[in-house]
């Protein structure tokens, strides 16, 4: 299995801010990484797909880069809506594995 | 909108079989684009695919469940479900349904169902 790992597992940041949450394949998955964000009590809900691709809906705040083995999401300007915690997602090769996700909270 | 609905018992006795159910709305879930699957997450820890089949039959299961899953398509109902055998504690988490596109994006989620394991 491809083993995905997010860092850091969790994060302080304040309305405003900019933050950057990375994502590490253990082999590569070319661009094929995406991206989720989950609130307590709700399922996931895809933000990026295919490392940069915004999800229709999605405010253009967030933004993905990245390849092969190394990603990263990109959250400018936070808004009170986006504490949460998000994980990363290869598609390359089922099982499809996730990250552990990182959590942002409010400093 | 499509719509993705779990059912079933929250309560699983150890080596018993899990069932759920998974009923979809707002679309068809006869479809060549599409598979339809299983995700679970248990308390605290990052999601994991458990499989998923298209409405042909072509299932895929996660190796890590070893043979115990089985998920099942009926187009008649516009529902699939899961069977899980075996269950022990460490299979306590929330169940989602969900839709997969042909590159494995999740984008359509039911609300999940938190099934626990216990005597």
């Amino acid at each position: 299995d491809i083993q995905m790992t997010q860092s850091p597992s969790s994060l302080s940041a304040s309305v405003g801010d900019r933050v950057t949450m990375t994502c590490r394949a253990s082999q590569s998955i070319y661009n094929y990484l995406n991206w989720y964000q989950q609130k307590p009590g709700k399922a996931p809900k895809v933000l990026i797909f295919a490392t940069s691709s915004l999800q229709s809906g999605v405010p253009s705040r967030f933004s993905g880069s990245g390849s092969g083995t190394d990603f990263t999401l990109t959250i400018t300007s936070l808004q009170p809506e986006d504490f949460a915690t998000y994980y990363c997602q290869q598609s390359s090769v089922p099982p499809y594995n996730f990250g552990q996700g990182t959590k942002l909270e409010i400093k | 909108q499509l719509q993705l609905q779990e059912s079933g018992p929250g309560l699983v006795k150890p080596s018993e079989t899990l069932s759920l159910n998974c009923n979809v709305s707002h679309g068809s879930i006869d479809s060549t684009t599409y598979s339809w699957g299983w995700i679970r997450q248990p308390p605290g820890k990052g999601p994991e695919l458990i499989g998923s089949s298209y409405s042909s039959g072509s299932a895929y299961y996660n190796p890590s469940l070893k043979g115990r899953v089985t998920i099942s398509v009926d187009t008649s109902k516009n529902q699939f479900s899961l069977m899980l055998s075996f269950v022990t504690a460490a299979d306590t988490a929330v169940y989602f349904c969900a839709r997969l596109g042909y590159n494995g994006l999740i984008n359509q989620w039911g609300q999940g169902t938190l099934v626990t394991v216990s005597s």
